[in-house]
């Protein structure tokens, strides 16, 4: 069955950079794209951005853009998002999701969730 | 991109019916027919409901159903149950490939 794995927690201080990653299984990892979407306390789903598994290609949300790094190793079917620059506004959690090939446009399964605390 | 606008809240009893709104422009849910629905209780991950604004994945019961009028999508759920109480969140593919979410809506049943 397909899952993604997120890594665990996180707790970063201002202006220090957290790396969050989303393994995936039971399906084939660069048929995909994979999205990550984040929930501040108190907040809606926000988008950030995709990548390509297969090329590397991304697309992040304009407010994130000078900020975010999304990569990919797929060797190990494993994607990665990078966050720089933490402030307060960035503690959240932050969710990988996996775009459906055949319908796209739409987000079928979801990683668990990684909470990051920003604190000093 | 600003979110989609939602209803704060919505409630209903048990068998009733109610519908969420979702508000947006033309650049995102009035220019593109993809608009999803997705079902959060917290701590786990969100769970598609409705996707390119009326359909179901297998395995959504009929009690949820999507529409879509100019800028404006909608989220109907019939025969409310108890386990239906979650936040509901719509989403729309936008100009520049980009995606925005609702601002998320949460179903209460009385």
């Amino acid at each position: 069955q397909v899952q993604l794995a997120q890594s665990g927690a996180e707790v970063k201080k201002p202006e220090a950079s957290v790396k969050v990653s989303c393994k995936a299984s039971g399906y084939s990892f660069t048929g995909n794209y994979l999205h990550w979407v984040r929930q501040a306390p108190g907040q809606g789903l926000e988008w950030m951005g995709w990548i390509i598994p297969h090329s590397g290609g991304t697309n992040y949300a304009q407010r994130f853009q000078g900020r975010v790094t999304m990569t990919r190793d797929t060797s190990i079917s494993t994607a990665y998002m990078e966050l720089t620059g933490l402030t307060f506004d960035d503690t959240a959690v932050y969710y990988c999701a996996r775009e459906d090939s055949i319908t796209w446009k739409n987000f079928d399964y979801w990683g668990q969730g990684t909470p990051v605390t920003v604190s000093s | 991109q600003s979110a989609l606008t939602q209803p704060r809240s919505v409630s209903g009893s048990p068998g009733q019916t109610v519908t969420i709104s979702c508000t947006g422009t033309s650049s995102d849910v009035g220019g593109h027919n993809h608009v999803s629905w997705y079902q959060h209780h917290p701590g786990k991950g969100p769970k598609l409901m409705i996707f390119d604004v009326t359909k179901r994945p297998s395995g959504v019961p009929d009690r949820f159903s999507g529409s879509k009028s100019g800028n404006t999508a909608s989220l109907t759920i019939s025969g409310l149950q108890a386990d239906d109480e979650a936040d509901y969140y719509c989403c729309s593919f936008a100009d520049s490939h980009a995606y925005v979410f609702g601002t998320g809506t949460k179903v209460s049943v009385l």
